[in-house]
């Protein structure tokens, strides 16, 4: 499958933990996305990565919350000392530059759980 | 950046034809319109893409009036499996970056046998 990964698929921390997302994008999609998406809402972007520089993050991303990219390929996402308003399905998304608009796609995602 | 307006929810019976219209009054003239469909603990699948007029892929249609101010995602003969979100997104130059693209709370479908 040549999909957007994302590991784990779930995660259980205690509150004040640290926890680190993986995102293996499509191998030849040089964009990188990650959202956020609670219950019953829209996916809310988060920040995004043209190859391996970090070109948006969103205005409502805490200082908690940090995402690489290193060499242009997998992305990791860490949340630091968790809280409970943390809790969310994180999802990442890849797509290619092109002469016309792009389009996403997406991973199954990591659904966080704080306790 | 273009608000949508979306139903929040719709139903249908199988095999019927499910209509869900986006507004977007203030659309840009380098917006594209594309639709989502997402399924629970899933991430949102692209549905389809466009620009004006109409567009048509093996799952589904996209209208798009003159003014574009508006479009209607067209899913001929619905099934069970149809029922997800449906979210409709305007937004993203060519070739920038789809940061620029917001997903409203969206539609969602629920399919009756």
């Amino acid at each position: 499958d040549t999909g957007v990964s994302q590991d784990p698929r779930h995660k259980i921390t205690k509150r004040g933990q640290n926890v680190t997302f993986r995102c293996d994008p499509i191998s030849e999609h040089n964009r990188l996305y990650w959202y956020r998406q609670t219950l019953g809402q829209g996916p809310e972007f988060l920040t995004y990565f043209q190859n391996e520089a970090q070109l948006e993050k969103s205005r409502l991303l805490s200082d908690r919350f940090s995402a690489e990219r290193p060499k242009g390929s997998f992305s990791t996402l860490e949340i630091q000392r968790t809280e409970q308003g943390d809790s969310a399905m994180y999802l990442c998304a890849s797509s290619t530059t092109g002469p016309t608009n792009e389009k996403l796609f997406f991973g199954s995602g990591t659904q966080l759980s704080v306790l | 950046l273009a608000k949508t307006t979306q139903p929040i929810s719709m139903d249908s019976y199988e095999g019927q034809e499910v209509n869900i219209t986006c507004s977007h009054n203030n659309i840009a003239t380098n917006d594209y319109i594309t639709w989502y469909q997402q399924f629970p603990s899933q991430g949102p699948r692209f549905i389809i893409q466009g620009y004006k007029t109409k567009v048509t892929n093996e799952v589904a249609s996209l209208f798009i009036p003159a003014d574009r101010k508006s479009s209607t995602l067209s899913l001929p003969r619905v099934s069970l499996s149809d029922t997800a979100v449906y979210y409709c997104l305007v937004g993203g130059t060519p070739g920038a970056g789809s940061y620029q693209l917001t997903f409203g709370k969206g539609t969602k479908l629920s399919v009756i046998p």
